[in-house]
This record gives structure tokens, C-alpha cells and sequence, in this order.
């Protein structure tokens, strides 16, 4: 059973596209984090959501709590963005499930 | 800027043997997690602890596996009997209320 759900699996742009990655999911939550994880393993929080937009650089970060469906977008991607991207959600703010990951590579 | 410290990077142990993974949250921060991630496999929660307790365990966090904070700044934790499908990344995640999480860069757990 798989509370969270990413697509795509894996995605290649052109340096500069934008990107949108997305992420539904089945249980009720309290918030949707987007991390990312990089090449060496390490795990970075982008954002925390509960409600609306959130913005910081080029990452946009999207929920509609109705449809249970949130959207990471990246603008005017660069090679340095090429990591895996993963949704994770918590129903209660002290349990969390995750996404499988979207792993992105931005090729110059 | 502040940071959550692991150690150690890599524990290589042998099956059967008792490992205990430690973890140094950031200073003012309440709340700890920790996760695994098994290689190739998505990150999986399991334990979360605030104010000296566990607040919600997964079903993987079984009677092999614990949790404390024995000094006030390190937060460890202590897998029993460890089997081979133990083997996996361990990450320590710290945070305050409301706010994200922050990550250690992780412990590799190499059972033999």
C-alpha cells in the first residue's frame, strides 16, 4: 500500500526548462514536506506545506489539500538542481510517509 | 548555520551484534526523528520523540530497536539483535514545531 504517490519516476530537462514534479497522496495530513536528496545521500527540507504556494528561489511549491495532490515546480533549471526530489506526508506531525522520489538530471 | 551531526558515517557490524547509531541535533530544537533508507528504496519513517518520549513508532520500529536521549544534546539509536535486512542508511532528523525538518548526513549500516 502506497500512501504517497511521485510522478514522474525519473525526468531529464535541458538547463533552463521548468519542471514540475508531482505528488498525490491518500490519508488525511496535517503537512506535505518536498526534500531533496542528493548524488551523495544527504537530505535537504525545501519546503512544508499545509495550504496554498510557497516560493523560495526557483522552487515553487503547490497543495491542494481537496484533491490531495501537491506540485514542486523548478524554474530556469541548472545542472545543480539534478538530485531526487521526494514527497512526504504526515497525518499527524509525528509519523511520515514517503514518496519513492523523483530523481531529476538537468543536462547543461 | 547550525547542523545535525551523525556519527558513525559508516558502521560496519556483524549479525546478531547490538549497534547503537548516535545523533547530535541542533541545540534548541524539540523534536527527533529517525528514518532509514534502504539502498534503492524509498525513506522510511521510524521513530519520532519529543519531550523524553516516543510520540509515534512505525511497524518497523519493533522491541529490537529503541530510542534515547540520555544527555540532554545526543539522541541515539540502539538496534538489539541486528539482522542482515538492517543493513540500510540511518538518518537522525531534528525540528521545532511547525517548522521543517533538519537532517543528518546520515549513518551507512553494513550488517555481515
Amino acid at each position: 500500500k502506497n500512501e504517497v504517490e511521485q510522478s514522474p519516476q525519473n525526468l531529464t530537462a535541458q538547463e533552463g526548462e521548468f519542471i514540475t514534479i508531482n505528488c498525490s497522496y491518500s490519508v488525511g495530513i496535517s503537512a506535505l514536506h518536498w526534500l531533496q536528496q542528493h548524488p551523495g545521500g544527504g537530505i535537504v527540507s525545501l519546503f512544508m506545506l499545509s495550504s496554498g504556494k510557497k516560493k523560495h528561489g526557483r522552487l515553487i511549491a503547490t497543495i491542494n489539500i481537496q484533491e490531495k495532490h501537491s506540485s514542486l515546480h523548478i524554474t530556469a533549471s541548472h545542472p545543480r538542481d539534478s538530485a531526487v526530489y521526494i514527497c512526504a506526508v504526515s497525518p499527524t506531525g509525528n509519523q511520515f510517509y514517503f514518496g519513492t522520489g523523483t530523481s531529476l538530471t538537468v543536462i547543461p | 548555520e547550525p547542523e545535525v551531526t551523525q556519527t558513525p558515517s559508516h558502521q560496519v557490524t556483524q549479525m546478531g551484534q547490538e549497534v547503537i547509531l548516535r545523533c547530535v541535533p541542533i541545540s534548541n530544537h524539540l523534536y527527533f526523528y529517525w528514518y532509514r533508507q534502504i539502498l534503492g528504496q524509498k525513506v522510511e519513517f521510524l521513530v519520532s520523540f519529543y519531550n523524553n518520549e516516543i510520540s509515534e513508532k512505525s511497524e518497523i520500529f519493533d522491541d529490537q530497536f529503541s530510542v534515547e536521549r540520555p544527555d540532554g544534546s545526543n539522541f541515539t539509536l540502539k538496534i538489539r539483535s541486528t539482522k542482515l535486512e538492517d543493513s540500510a542508511m540511518y538518518f537522525c532528523a531534528s525540528g521545532l514545531r511547525n517548522q521543517p525538518q533538519h537532517f543528518g548526513d546520515g549513518t551507512r549500516l553494513s550488517i555481515l
